[in-house]
């Protein structure tokens, strides 16, 4: 198994550019999760999904937009890029819908400038 | 919501020594607790969890301990050595019917361990 696969690893990206982070997962996980990790901020959630067809918006949603059209894949969408949105992005799934162990991507380093 | 609070920001310890790594949640329906680490550059990986029902777990080096009452659970790592340095993370979550069993993490500690 892969597990929870990112991409791109590293972006640049101008003020009010559009880009779509990618994520899949071959663990048949349902549960599926972005993080947005900044310094000393730990880490904040921004969308999360139980299952294909059903998302919802976690701690900091604004500025993104998710879509979970397959059990694999839960890509996010950064419409209209801000310096504020430079951080490093994790994706990860989960199998059990709670107290369960979340498997992470290695993370998607964006830069907004 | 939840809120996670995690104390101290870094923590530097001589090899050999012990460090404790505490964190304060809001939500008293939260019951289940986990600790990730995170080395630089790297995705956090789980290192141990506790649930509700439990008061302490063991693994090797690494405990947890858990205070429903007082919403505080804290991390306990004795004989500390070089390769423990690293980010930790506390985080919390509800699981149960009709939960999602989202995670919400505290800001992380630094811990730096001295030869």
């Amino acid at each position: 198994n892969a597990g929870v696969t990112q991409t791109p690893k590293f972006r640049i990206l101008k003020i009010g550019q559009s880009m779509t982070l990618q994520c899949t997962q071959d663990m048949n996980h349902n549960y599926m999760y972005w993080y947005r990790q900044d310094p000393g901020m730990g880490l904040k959630l921004i969308y999360y999904s139980v299952g294909a067809g059903i998302t919802d918006k976690g701690e900091v949603p604004n500025g993104y937009n998710v879509s979970r059209s397959t059990t694999e894949d839960f890509p996010l969408r950064l419409e209209l890029a801000a310096p504020s949105q430079t951080s490093v992005y994790f994706c990860a799934s989960s199998l059990r819908q709670a107290a369960g162990e979340l498997f992470f991507g290695e993370g998607s380093r964006l830069t907004v400038l | 919501g939840e809120n996670v609070e995690q104390h101290p920001s870094t923590l530097s310890v001589q090899e050999g020594d012990s460090a404790v790594i505490k964190c304060t949640y809001s939500d008293s329906a939260s019951n289940y607790f986990p600790w990730y680490k995170q080395e630089l550059g790297k995705r956090p990986q789980l290192i141990i969890d506790i649930r509700s029902n439990v008061g302490e777990k063991k693994d090797q080096r690494i405990a947890v301990t858990l205070n429903k009452t007082a919403k505080h659970f804290s991390l306990h790592i004795t004989e500390t050595q070089p390769e423990d340095s690293a980010v930790y993370f506390c985080a919390a979550s509800k699981g149960g019917s009709g939960n999602t069993g989202k995670l919400i993490f505290g800001q992380g500690t630094t811990l730096q361990v001295k030869p």
